[in-house]
């Protein structure tokens, strides 16, 4: 699987999009990239997945480069409790590995 | 659905003993996948099944561990004997692949393992 790099912290005012960058330059062309939350205390959440194209669901978009290295999540209104870990995960088979993730805190 | 159960939430156990973690998967789903995570080491895959089967154990760390699936609906994974160095927490996982979202996973809430 491709190695992921993510900034370690980021902070984001309440009602103010989130922007939580993934740099993935060593991805292959049949590898997803997936995006995972944890909340403190409790079990990571499945938020957004993409191959090549753009996404969007009720929880984020994923906004995934032309060359695929990199992409970004993007949380378009924050609130207090979107504060947890963000993992970005790029895999092509049955495991996710999951790497350090980046801590948003979301403040008033 | 109930989602993912795991049981119990909570287990502190004294070095040397054994110490059995349960799962319930979502009704359906075909994976299943048994996570540990401490501060030093993040998040790690120990185990993970596939209609039952056991697919691939590389993150179990030593002979202490084991991990059973009898059937669809149950799994359990069990230390022994136990170690201080076992205390974590302990997610269970679960997943359906349709061809679209292959890798999406539904976690249960964990079981926080103390030994002393």
């Amino acid at each position: 699987d491709a190695k992921t790099t993510q900034p370690p912290s980021m902070d984001c005012a309440e009602g103010r999009a989130a922007n939580l960058p993934c740099n993935h330059s060593t991805i292959s062309g049949n590898e997803y990239v997936y995006w995972y939350r944890q909340i403190h205390s409790q079990g990571p959440q499945y938020i957004i997945h993409g191959l090549k194209n753009n996404e969007t669901n009720e929880m984020a978009s994923l906004i995934i480069t032309e060359d695929r290295k990199s992409s970004t999540l993007i949380l378009p209104h924050a609130t207090l409790r979107d504060t947890a870990v963000y993992y970005c995960i790029v895999t092509y088979t049955d495991k996710l590995i999951f790497g350090t993730g980046t801590r948003l805190q979301v403040f008033p | 659905d109930a989602g993912v159960i795991q049981s119990p939430r909570h287990e502190v156990t004294e070095m040397g003993q054994e110490v059995t973690l349960r799962c319930k998967p979502i009704s359906g789903h075909d994976y299943l996948f048994w996570y540990r995570q401490t501060m030093m080491r993040g998040l790690e895959l120990l185990i993970y099944f596939n209609n039952n089967v056991p697919i691939d154990d590389s993150g179990m760390p030593e002979d202490r561990f084991s991990a059973k699936m009898p059937n669809a609906s149950f799994s359990t994974l069990k230390i022994q004997p136990s170690e201080p160095r076992d205390s974590a927490v302990y997610f269970c996982a679960s997943s359906l692949v349709p061809t679209r979202s292959p890798y999406e996973q539904y976690f249960g809430p964990g079981t926080r393992l103390t030994v002393t």
